[in-house]
């Protein structure tokens, strides 16, 4: 069973930084991409940033290109994504996910980031 | 960016009845390898998503069988036969075709 296990949010000043993780189990981790995934309060869903499953290629939405940067941990089943320059705007729930156009895709529970002063 | 267009933006359903949404793309979502990444996910209150609906009309592990896609090209639909009370959220639309990956604004589903 495809499980994710997201941490490593909370409550940060702007301009602040802050490393988020993603455990993941039940599956062959290093073969698929994973992204990060994030919900605003009373917003959409915004796509933020993918990595392929070697770590060789990565991607990121304009808004936080720059800022953030996504990295993977095959040995540990893990993804990361550093946030720099953390902006008000960047509070969400942060969610990891994996390879979203295929089968076996359940989300995890999401770790918030809140940005304030 | 690919323009996801959702209608209606607000669904009052009632119990038992069917409901369906509309995902309007500003382009083609077929991809060279001939599939089409177009995807609806599940905003429950207090949940995280749930995503019921793969490559158009592809149903995740779970989901009850009363939630269907269909469409292609630019124009999808995601159905549900009988409406229930746990149905009640928001459904977005979203596509994995180009990059970036882009959601629709979103419709929610209230019961009347």
């Amino acid at each position: 069973e495809v499980q994710l296990l997201e941490a490593g949010g909370g409550l940060v000043r702007p301009g602040g930084s802050l490393r988020l993780s993603c455990a993941a189990s039940g599956f062959i981790f290093s073969s698929y991409d994973m992204s990060w995934i994030r919900q605003a309060p009373g917003k959409g869903l915004e796509w933020v940033s993918v990595i392929t499953g070697s770590g060789g290629g990565t991607n990121y939405a304009d808004s936080v290109k720059g800022r953030f940067t996504i990295s993977r941990d095959n040995s540990k089943k893990t993804v990361y994504l550093q946030m720099n320059s953390l902006r008000v705007d960047d509070t969400a729930v942060y969610y990891c996910v994996k390879d979203f156009n295929w089968g076996d895709s359940p989300w995890g529970q999401g770790t918030l980031v809140t940005v304030s002063s | 960016d690919v323009v996801l267009t959702q209608s209606p933006l607000s669904l009052p359903v009632t119990l038992g009845q069917p409901a369906s949404i509309s995902c309007r793309s500003s382009q083609s979502l077929v991809y060279s390898d001939g599939n089409t990444f177009l995807h609806w996910f599940q905003l429950r209150p207090g949940q995280s998503p749930r995503r019921l609906i793969y490559q158009t009309s592809k149903r995740d592990s779970g989901v009850p069988d009363r939630f269907s896609g269909s469409g292609s090209g630019t124009d999808f639909t995601l159905k549900i036969s009988r409406v229930e009370a746990e149905d009640v959220g928001v459904y977005y639309c979203m596509q994995g075709t180009y990059w970036p990956p882009t959601f629709g604004g979103g419709t929610k589903v209230e019961i009347k």
